[in-house]
């Protein structure tokens, strides 16, 4: 059973322009989440979609923004790149029944200069 | 919404015991986990505390009091691969919703 799997593994963007990272979750899994790490400031709550509809969303600007597809595969889009959006930005969904863990993807490294 | 706290580095010998503490604030509790990290790679699942007690598995035991709003985790017998960081992370009621602490680094020498 596939994992969690995102792409690009790494990216660098100059500031200014836009920039958009994918997920794929685990076969049946229909959450799907957002995370942005940074050092220093831990995991930082994005958006979580189900069934391509947002549920859940964290206190960032509007330039972040995301979707989800009818096959549970998710997006997220940055507009407009700031120096401070340097980041791993992680995509997690979550186990059949709800109260399970998160299955992690491996992250996508952003690099903005 | 949450306040998690827990220390961001701590250091202990291989074969020893270290406990690592995370404290919380929330509005609605539904539930604390644990994830550990390795550096560059993704955040992976140790434990789920929703009633109060000690869940033990393997050398990793993790330990929740809701009246308290604090939880440990205690790592035993530690080996070099453990040296990584701890997030402690706590979901809410209302929307599921899983908040994250900074994270702990442990580092084990040998």
């Amino acid at each position: 059973k596939a994992g969690v799997t995102q792409t690009p593994r790494y990216l660098i963007k100059t500031r200014g322009q836009q920039v958009t990272l994918s997920c794929s979750p685990i076969s049946g899994h229909r959450s799907v989440s957002w995370y942005q790490q940074t050092p220093g400031q831990g995991l930082q709550f994005l958006f979580e979609y189900f069934s391509e509809t947002q549920r859940n969303k964290g206190n960032f600007p509007g330039r972040f923004s995301g979707r989800q597809f009818s096959n549970s595969r998710s997006e997220m889009n940055v507009s407009t790149l700031e120096l401070g959006d340097s980041a791993l930005y992680l995509c997690s969904t979550l186990g059949r029944k709800g109260n399970e863990k998160l299955f992690f993807g491996s992250g996508t490294q952003l690099s903005v200069l | 919404g949450q306040n998690i706290d827990q220390p961001t580095e701590m250091t202990a010998t291989e074969g020893a015991i270290v406990q690592i503490n995370c404290t919380y604030q929330t509005s609605g509790f539904n539930g604390l986990f644990w994830y550990q990290q390795h550096a560059g790679e993704a955040p992976t699942f140790l434990s789920y505390n929703v009633l109060d007690g000690l869940e033990e598995k393997g050398r990793f035991s993790s330990f929740l009091s809701r009246s308290k709003g604090y939880s440990y985790l205690l790592l035993k017998e530690l080996q070099m691969k453990d040296s990584a960081s701890y997030l402690c992370a706590v979901r809410d009621l209302s929307d599921y919703k899983l908040s994250f602490g900074a994270g702990t680094t442990v580092t084990v020498r040998a």
